[in-house]
């Protein structure tokens, strides 16, 4: 199962662009790059899920470069709301699929 | 709206005690998990389940067991309640798909052993 590292806490202000960078150097040809976010005391939320290249939605963006060894989490203008631990995950979704998180990303948003 | 039902938010049990956590899911998701989280730590996986009577030991089984009679619902169970056992347990369940999958997580039972 591939393992993921992640700076453990990042700071920024409201209005900026935040990126988060996942590194996955040991990624498989089947697997996804999955994130998600987590608000104390909530269960984790799903973001964004991509396999190569860039994907985008209301929420965030996530690029992933030609090798897959790595996976950035773009959030853009930031707002207080966004203060969470953002994990990031690695897996094909099929049988035996196992959900195997890291310690994530504590982002701190200030104003 | 996709839903994961945990029954308690808040449980404080004696050491010794038997206790059950229950889960349910109305998506009818093939794998349904059992995490917990303590700070500092993560979500350290307890137990899965990819079809009905069927587990698997995660990263941290011991202590715990798991059962899971129908395709909803998937309980976990601590033998015999420590205290090293207090922690915010997660429930979550996802389909079973190649090409990548998203997992619905529900509001977690915080467990206290006394």
């Amino acid at each position: 199962l591939a393992k993921t590292t992640q700076p453990i806490s990042m700071d920024s202000y409201e209005g900026q662009e935040v990126n988060i960078t996942c590194s996955h150097n040991n990624i498989a040809t089947n697997d996804y790059i999955t994130w998600y976010q987590q608000f104390p005391s909530q269960g984790p939320r799903f973001i964004i899920q991509g396999y190569k290249t860039k994907v985008t939605n209301e929420v965030a963006s996530l690029f992933i470069p030609a090798d897959r060894k790595s996976s950035t989490l773009s959030l853009p203008r930031v707002s207080l709301s966004d203060t969470a631990v953002y994990y990031c995950l690695v897996g094909d979704g099929g049988s035996n699929y196992q959900l195997i998180w890291g310690a994530g990303t504590k982002l701190i948003i200030k104003p | 709206d996709v839903k994961v039902t945990q029954s308690s938010r808040y449980l404080v049990k004696r050491t010794g005690e038997k206790v059950f956590l229950e889960c349910v899911q109305d998506m009818d998701h093939e794998n349904m998990f059992w995490y917990r989280q303590d700070p500092g730590l993560g979500l350290r996986l307890i137990y899965f389940s990819y079809d009905v009577k069927m587990k698997e030991k995660g990263d941290i089984p011991e202590g715990y067991s798991v059962s899971r009679e129908k395709k909803e619902r998937f309980s976990l169970i601590l033998e015999s309640a420590s205290t090293n056992q207090t922690s915010m347990y997660l429930c979550a369940s996802s389909l079973i798909r190649r090409g990548g999958t998203e997992a619905f997580f529900g509001q977690g039972t915080r467990l206290t052993v006394v």
